[in-house]
C-alpha cells in the first residue's frame, strides 16, 4: 500500500532561517507529487507539484520542491522563511498506476515562524 | 479561478440525527469529488471518491451506509452523516478536480460537525 511519510512534526523557526521539510513516499512506480499548505483557519492550498520533467519544481511563495527518485523523496525548502509562512504542511502522492484520482497525505510538519 | 465551497461551514447536531453537508465547485465542472476527515493534528484521511452520475467508492473501513454521497451533478457533492454519534464529530473536507485538469484537487474550506 502507498505511504507518506513526513518526519518533521513540528518546526520552528526565526524568521530569514532556511527550510527543509521532508517527505519520503513508498511505491516504486509513476507518482505525482503535491505539496499543500493550510493557513491558520483557512482551506488547503497547492503550493507546488510534480508530474514529470525537471525534478525541481519551483511553487509559489519562493517554495521549491526536488525529486529524487532513488530516494523517495519529495522535500520542500524555501531559503529564507517569513512570519507569514506560518502554516501546516501537507505532502500528497498519487499513484499514477493504480489509475486513480487519490492522493495519499502525510501526516502533516507544522511550521512556526517567529520575528 | 477552481474555487471549492462547503456549506454549513460548522454545525452542531443531536446524536440520532442526520446531517447534510454540501460541496460545491463553483467556477469550474468537477467529474470527481473527494470526501476527506480530518482529525486534530493528524493527516486527511480520504473516505470516499464521489463521481458524478454514478455509486462513490468508500474507503475500506468508511461505512457506506453511514455516510452517504450523492454527487447528481458536476459542481455539487453532498454528504450526509446519518444518525450522527458523538465518534463522528470531526471536520469534513471536500475537494475536486477539474474535468480537463490534472491530477491535482482543490479543497473546500472544510465543515466542522459537533454532534452532542
Amino acid at each position: 500500500a502507498q505511504s507518506v511519510s513526513q518526519h518533521n512534526h513540528h518546526v520552528i523557526l526565526s524568521e530569514a532561517a532556511s527550510l527543509e521539510l521532508g517527505c519520503n513516499y513508498s511505491y516504486g512506480g509513476t507518482v505525482n507529487l503535491f505539496w499543500y499548505v493550510q493557513y491558520p483557519g483557512q482551506h488547503l492550498q497547492l503550493l507546488l507539484k510534480y508530474f514529470s520533467g525537471d525534478p525541481l519544481v519551483k511553487g509559489i511563495k519562493g517554495f521549491e520542491a526536488e525529486f529524487i527518485k532513488s530516494k523517495f523523496s519529495f522535500n520542500l525548502r524555501k531559503p529564507s522563511v517569513q512570519w507569514s509562512d506560518t502554516a501546516e504542511y501537507f505532502c500528497a502522492v498519487n499513484a499514477q498506476s493504480y489509475n486513480t484520482d487519490k492522493l495519499i497525505f502525510g501526516t502533516g510538519t507544522r511550521l512556526q515562524v517567529f520575528p | 479561478g477552481a474555487v471549492v465551497s462547503q456549506h454549513p461551514s460548522r454545525v452542531i447536531c443531536k446524536s440520532g440525527t442526520s446531517v447534510k453537508i454540501e460541496c460545491r465547485s463553483l467556477d469550474f465542472q468537477a467529474t470527481t469529488m473527494f470526501w476527506y476527515r480530518q482529525f486534530p493534528k493528524k493527516s486527511l484521511m480520504l473516505m470516499a471518491t464521489s463521481n458524478e452520475g454514478s455509486k462513490a467508492t468508500y474507503e475500506q473501513g468508511v461505512e457506506k451506509d453511514k455516510f452517504l454521497i450523492n454527487h447528481a451533478s458536476l459542481t455539487l457533492s453532498t454528504l450526509t452523516v446519518t444518525s450522527a454519534h458523538p465518534e463522528d464529530s470531526s471536520f469534513y473536507i471536500c475537494s475536486a478536480r477539474e474535468v480537463t485538469g490534472g491530477y491535482e484537487q482543490y479543497f473546500g474550506p472544510g465543515t466542522r460537525l459537533t454532534v452532542t
